[in-house]
This record gives structure tokens, C-alpha cells and sequence, in this order.
């Protein structure tokens, strides 16, 4: 069971609302990611981070913002949330597995939290 | 463009029968594949990892193969039971960064008694 924890598991907001979204591992991994994925799609990498402050910007453009001032910590920031938001939001992080260089890292995810706004 | 496809899209079998789940891709350079398990309105739990040496590999009633020729994987389930309705996911990764992990859409399956 993967030590990795999201809340909240559900949000129902208005328009134009600022959320944070939190994620905490209590694993010790260096490396935490945000992915999206909408029902039946394929997740989208949106953000990452490889320790504290160092966080990137994924393969899918995103508008929310996310920060890395602690190790165990990697909340997303929605300043203003509109309806195209909407989506599953789930939190990764990782270590590393046999030989780094073969990037056989597992990846461990937290429960996700569904987004809706109305 | 890097791809992973999976088929079926969605399956429904009866509780007890086996079942395979194929995944296809075009990633290349290629490093390794992983099949995830994902229930609904929860994150994916990592069932199998492997790289391009190896051919098979097993975890309980699951068993994932790895074609690296053809670019070709599958996960079979065997004695299937309902706590095996889940989506099942293919994902694969290409040398040079884990940020670049390539998702497929999934397969969705549904075990009925």
C-alpha cells in the first residue's frame, strides 16, 4: 500500500474560485508529479518535480501552478477555476528502482481527487 | 509521434474465465513497459514493470508479455474474479526520462458473477 495521500477525494465549486489541491507522501521520494485524466482517456502529465524547488511543467498545458518547498508536499493551485477544469487530479511520486539508468522507477499513486466546477 | 494503443476498449467476461489484454505501441526508443490497475475513482497500482530483455513476467493470477520486435504487449488474467473489474492500463517508457512516460487510454473491464 503506497504511503501517498490526496485531498480532497471530491470538490464541487463555482466559477472563478481559487482550490489547492494537496498531495503528501510520507515515503521519502524525491520526485512527485500531477497528472490529468478525464474519464476513459490516458493520463496527462501537467506538472513535476524532482526535490524541493524544482518543479516543471508537463506535457499538457496546464493553468494551475504547483510548488515544492517541502520533500513529502506538492500541492496544485487553481487561481481561478473554470468549468474546462473539471477532471480527475491525481499525484504520483517516485523512486528508484534497479538501475536508474534503465528508469525502471515505480511509480506510486495517491487516490486522486475529482474536480468538478460548475 | 510516440503511441500506445490498447484493445479491447472494454470487456465484459464471466467470473472464473481467463482473459488477455493486448497494448500496442510505437515508442521508440524504448526502455521499459508497465501495466497498471486502476479502480474506479481511484489512482493506478502498478502490476508488472519490464524492460526490453525480458519476454515475460508474473504477479499472481497476472501475467504480462513483452514483444519488443513487434512493439507488442499483453496481460493476461487468469481464473478471473470480480475484484478484477478495474481499468487496466499500458504505459510505456522511452530512454531518457521518466517526465516522458507515454499512457494508453486503458481497457476497461468488467467480471461478472
Amino acid at each position: 500500500e503506497a504511503d501517498i495521500y490526496q485531498t480532497p477525494r471530491y470538490l464541487v465549486i463555482g466559477t472563478g474560485k481559487k482550490i489547492t489541491l494537496e498531495c503528501s507522501q510520507t515515503m521519502g521520494h524525491d520526485k512527485m508529479y500531477w497528472y490529468q485524466q478525464d474519464p476513459g482517456m490516458e493520463l496527462h502529465l501537467i506538472h513535476y518535480s524532482y526535490g524541493v524547488n524544482s518543479t516543471e511543467k508537463g506535457d499538457l498545458s496546464s493553468e494551475s501552478t504547483v510548488s515544492r518547498i517541502r520533500t513529502e508536499h506538492f500541492p496544485l493551485t487553481l487561481e481561478s477555476a473554470r468549468p474546462s477544469h473539471t477532471s480527475q487530479y491525481l499525484c504520483a511520486s517516485s523512486e528508484w528502482g534497479q538501475g536508474a539508468w534503465t528508469t525502471n522507477e515505480k511509480l506510486f499513486f495517491g487516490s486522486g481527487t475529482q474536480l468538478s466546477v460548475l | 509521434k510516440n503511441q500506445v494503443e490498447q484493445s479491447p476498449q472494454s470487456l465484459i467476461i464471466l467470473e472464473g474465465k481467463n482473459c488477455t489484454l493486448q497494448c500496442n505501441y510505437t515508442v521508440s526508443p524504448f526502455s521499459n513497459l508497465r501495466w497498471y490497475k486502476q479502480d474506479t475513482g481511484r489512482g493506478p497500482v502498478s502490476l508488472t514493470i519490464m524492460t526490453f530483455s525480458e519476454n515475460t513476467k508474473s504477479n499472481g493470477r497476472y501475467t504480462a508479455t513483452l514483444d519488443a520486435d513487434t512493439k507488442q504487449s499483453s496481460l493476461h488474467i487468469t481464473a478471473s474474479q470480480l475484484s478484477d473489474s478495474a481499468s487496466y492500463i499500458c504505459v510505456v517508457s522511452p530512454s531518457g526520462g521518466y517526465n516522458k512516460l507515454i499512457f494508453g487510454a486503458g481497457t476497461r473491464l468488467a467480471v461478472h458473477p
